[in-house]
């Protein structure tokens, strides 16, 4: 089955430097990868999505990146500020066939000190 | 971008009753939404899948005589915890899926409910 696997350790960078957080995953051929931003008692919230064909993407200090072949994604924010605090998650999408499966990684927490 | 808003945000209720949420996309229509529920600092979970005019899918484990899930419009899906118990204490997230354009569909999330069972 799908695996999608997130760094269950907290992030902790010093405000002003580039947070870089990793998501894998097994099991799966994703024809788009999204991340998402969730807070303490919310819900999530989109941030970007990223194709098969795209290597990069970029959104304000966002990056996203996926290799297809490694089946990773990397989710950059650069100028890191504490507002930044929060939980990301990973979700691969759209396997070839149509199905839709809508999992999530389990997410890594980001922790911006000022 | 798209909204969806889900209520109450807040529910307390004892032991034996039965809660229900709403689920509403406000400007956009969803054939789909799915309904998750999150323990405190773990992932979330896929409870079902539901689809406009059709009965819910649920994933294994999850009773779906105990999650009753109604998807009676575009806009609007209910999930109703059925004779609630303390373990059924949670935070459960509807979101609805929307297809952003042809390179892909977006889910957008409710705030979420939760749901403490006394």
């Amino acid at each position: 089955s799908q695996k999608i696997e997130q760094n269950s350790e907290a992030l902790n960078i010093q405000e002003g430097k580039t947070a870089t957080l990793t998501c894998n995953y097994t099991n799966y051929s994703p024809a788009y990868l999204q991340w998402y931003r969730q807070d303490p008692g919310r819900g999530p919230v989109f941030l970007l999505l990223i194709r098969e064909n795209e290597k990069e993407k970029r959104k304000e200090r966002l990056k996203v990146t996926f290799d297809t072949t490694l089946k990773q994604s990397l989710f950059h924010i650069t100028a890191s500020q504490p507002a930044d605090s929060a939980t990301y998650l990973c979700a691969p999408r759209g396997a070839s066939g149509g199905s839709y499966i809508p999992t999530f990684g389990r997410g890594t927490s980001l922790i911006v000190h000022p | 971008g798209a909204v969806v808003s889900q209520h109450p945000s807040r529910v307390i209720c004892k032991s034996g009753t039965s809660v229900k949420i709403e689920c509403r996309s406000l400007d956009f229509q969803a054939t789909t939404m799915f309904w998750y529920r999150q323990f405190p600092k773990q992932s979330l979970m896929l409870m079902a899948t539901s689809n406009e005019g059709s009965k819910a899918t649920y994933e294994q484990g999850v009773e779906k005589d105990k999650f009753l899930i109604n998807h009676a419009s575009l806009t609007l899906s209910t999930l109703t915890v059925t004779s609630a118990h303390p373990e059924d204490s949670s935070f459960y997230i509807c979101s609805a899926r929307h297809r952003v354009d042809r390179g892909g569909d977006t889910q957008y999330f409710g705030p979420g409910t939760r749901l403490t069972v006394l």
